[in-house]
């Protein structure tokens, strides 16, 4: 397995419901995102864990959370959400250093409705 | 203002073309120059990474910054019906986590 890993490919959830996104990277990186893409909208950076530390929240509603237990993992926890929450969440790693950031690689993201 | 402007398209062109597609952007801070290409149903694909002005080659693209302007671009020689997908441009500051991105432009080549 290589690159950067999202389960599920697709989330169907009521306003009610808990659920969360994983995401695994291979690639070695230090740093990991979660951004939100809606339609025809910039994608939106959410959260930045750099060496498994929160170092960028983005004003994002406290109905997502997030969890980095290592440099290879990332969760999304969703509890009470939106429809207007519905949209595509992309994860994603780079190798961060004190001078820079490599790119980012994303993965394929995972659809999530909410009804 | 939006910080990246991104024209959304679609562009169509027929296959063989030369495209250009462009980004304007408002803060003369930001260094580091990236262009993406997304599938539908897939993650952005990084495609050029370029630091500061100049322009970069990779086979048959070429991207290009002109700092002066605020002005990137990303030209595509001999487009294929395989280039159908929607390209992002993406900018960001020194030592900066945030990555910035343009709302992606929709291109089509027509074979």
């Amino acid at each position: 397995e290589t690159g950067v890993t999202q389960t599920p490919r697709h989330l169907v959830m009521g306003m009610t419901n808990k659920k969360s996104l994983k995401c695994e990277q291979h690639l070695g990186h230090n740093a990991m995102y979660w951004y939100k893409q809606s339609a025809k909208k910039p994608l939106e950076l959410m959260f930045v864990y750099s060496l498994e530390e929160r170092v960028e929240n983005n004003s994002v509603p406290s109905r997502f959370s997030p969890e980095c237990p290592n440099s290879s993992h990332l969760f999304l926890h969703l509890h009470t959400l939106q429809p207007e929450d519905s949209a595509l969440y992309l994860c994603a790693s780079s190798q961060a250093s004190d001078r820079e950031n490599s790119p980012l690689h994303f993965g394929n993201g995972t659809r999530l409705t909410v009804t | 203002q939006k910080e990246v402007e991104q024209d959304p398209g679609p562009l169509s062109v027929p296959e063989g073309a030369i495209v250009s597609l462009n980004c304007t952007y408002s803060n003369s801070a930001f260094q580091y120059f990236m262009w993406y290409r997304q599938y539908s149903r897939k993650g952005p694909e990084l495609l050029m990474y370029t630091y500061s002005s100049g322009n970069k080659e990779d086979g048959r693209f070429t991207a290009q910054v002109d700092k002066s302007s605020k002005y990137i671009s990303l030209f595509i020689r001999d487009s294929q019906p395989s280039d159908s997908a929607t390209y992002l441009c993406a900018t960001k500051r020194d030592s900066s986590y945030k990555l910035i991105f343009g709302s992606g432009t929709r291109l089509l080549v027509r074979p």
